[in-house]
């Protein structure tokens, strides 16, 4: 069974553009969500999706957006970026189920964002 | 709130002698705790996990966690450290829909 993918794997963009990151999960797993991380400031958790809908948001910006489509394949999105946006992005997706209960996560290798 | 913290941001050990990676978590919410571990330019792997049952927790790459109630503690530990054990270790709790509460992390660095 093939891994969470995340596209690109490495992504320069300068000061005030806009990026958008791609996430594919395991099949059948139908929650995604998203991490930072930063030598700073560490793992922080930025949003959850589970069947289309944002379920959990951590404390981003609203700058920070994300989707999930039919297919559990999701985006995040990041405006207007920052030199402070420079991080590794990391997409986990699960078996999770409506019902909150808990299931491991897996982790795509993240897409190594850098702001000029 | 709910959070982890490991006291160390390194941690040295000899190749062939036990290692520690010491973590600790708040006492609110139901302690759903895990290990992971991130080698340089790639994502997290999971080590293990506690959820309930048996305190002493059996994971990958001969990995093992305790988890002590009383001194609210999830150590990792492993009998006998390989280079190749060198790299950034990660504890974690659930916080819900899908969502880990991250420890700033331990590098521990094995020494031949």
């Amino acid at each position: 069974k093939a891994g969470v993918t995340q596209t690109p794997r490495y992504l320069i963009k300068t000061r005030g553009q806009q990026v958008t990151l791609s996430c594919s999960p395991i099949s059948g797993h139908r929650s995604v969500s998203w991490y930072q991380q930063t030598p700073g400031q560490g793992l922080q958790f930025l949003f959850e999706y589970f069947s289309e809908t944002q379920r959990n948001k951590g404390n981003f910006p609203g700058r920070f957006s994300g989707r999930q489509f039919s297919n559990s394949r999701s985006e995040m999105n990041v405006s207007t970026l920052e030199l402070g946006d420079s991080a590794l992005y990391l997409c986990a997706s699960s078996l999770l189920d409506s019902l909150n209960r808990y299931n491991e996560q897996f982790f795509g290798p993240g897409t190594r964002l850098t702001v000029l | 709130a709910q959070s982890v913290a490991q006291p160390e941001d390194q941690v040295n050990v000899a190749e062939g002698n036990p290692l520690t990676v010491k973590c600790t978590y708040s006492v609110s919410g139901n302690p759903y705790l895990f290990w992971y571990v991130q080698y340089p330019n790639r994502g997290l792997q999971f080590l293990l996990k506690y959820i309930t049952g048996d305190n002493l927790v059996k994971g990958s790459y001969g990995f093992e966690a305790e988890f002590n109630k009383s001194q609210t503690s999830f150590h990792l530990k492993k009998p006998s450290a390989l280079v190749s054990d060198s790299a950034l270790y990660f504890c974690a709790r659930w916080g819900g829909y899908n969502k880990l509460i991250f420890g700033a992390g331990t590098r521990l660095a094995v020494h031949p």
